[in-house]
């Protein structure tokens, strides 16, 4: 069962372009993570949010945590070569301890 | 920051040998881990939950007879492809919960191929 939908799933766009990935859940989740992983490397914990309708930015990247706490979404701002890879979300449920529920992943290419 | 490390990083093997991925922590003491299985261009699929000192969580449809997990010390959680076949070829990655609460840090993943 995939608790997490991530959308898209593929996303080619170019230098300078702005983008928005999107993480939505019908659970409640007590914290959500989003990584950036690299091929043939392990996930790159980006950040973590844990209050309903916290916003978190990370230099061109915001994150926010929907008041409900069941999505999220992840925007770029002038996306730059260097930001492709794929962007994974990730919750823990409160009964999941610390094992984390994955989404599908958005694989993302910038192109020049 | 706490680091995780897999050993080896590739791996290449026969169908029907074995096949040991090592995930350690380096830099502290970590009492659960995870392992992961991720095909190409797709998501970690939690595969179960290494406990040390206990038996491992397996998620369902994992076979733990094939896919077996020993935590035997607080830094080191191991998982063993048994009777691998080509069908098993994976990114396999680890991850261990850190120091502090809600701390999960992942290793550089293991990649298997079986000929």
């Amino acid at each position: 069962t995939q608790l997490l939908e991530q959308s898209p799933q593929f996303l080619s766009i170019q230098e300078g372009e702005n983008l928005t990935v999107y993480c939505n859940s019908s659970s409640v989740f007590s914290s959500l993570q989003w990584y950036r992983q690299e091929p043939g490397e392990g996930p790159v914990l980006l950040v973590t949010v844990v209050t309903g309708g916290e916003v978190k930015k990370l230099k061109r990247l915001t994150f926010q945590f929907g008041d409900a706490r069941k999505d999220s979404s992840l925007h770029i701002t002038a996306a730059q070569p260097g930001d492709t890879g794929l962007y994974l979300c990730a919750g823990v449920t409160p009964n999941s301890g610390y094992a984390l529920n994955f989404g599908k992943g958005t694989s993302l290419l910038v192109t020049p | 920051g706490a680091v995780v490390s897999q050993h080896p990083s590739r791996v290449i093997c026969k169908s029907g040998t074995s096949v040991k991925i090592e995930c350690r922590s380096l830099d502290f003491q970590a009492t659960t881990m995870f392992w992961y299985r991720q095909f190409p261009k797709q998501s970690l699929m939690l595969m179960a939950t290494s406990n040390e000192g206990s038996k491992a969580t397996y998620e369902q449809g994992v076979e733990k007879d094939k896919f077996l997990i020993n935590h035997a010390s607080l830094t080191l959680s191991t998982l063993t492809v048994t009777s691998a076949h080509p069908e098993d070829s994976s990114f396999y990655i680890c991850s261990a919960v850190g120091p502090l609460a809600g701390e999960l840090f992942f290793g550089e993943g293991s990649r298997l191929t079986v000929l």
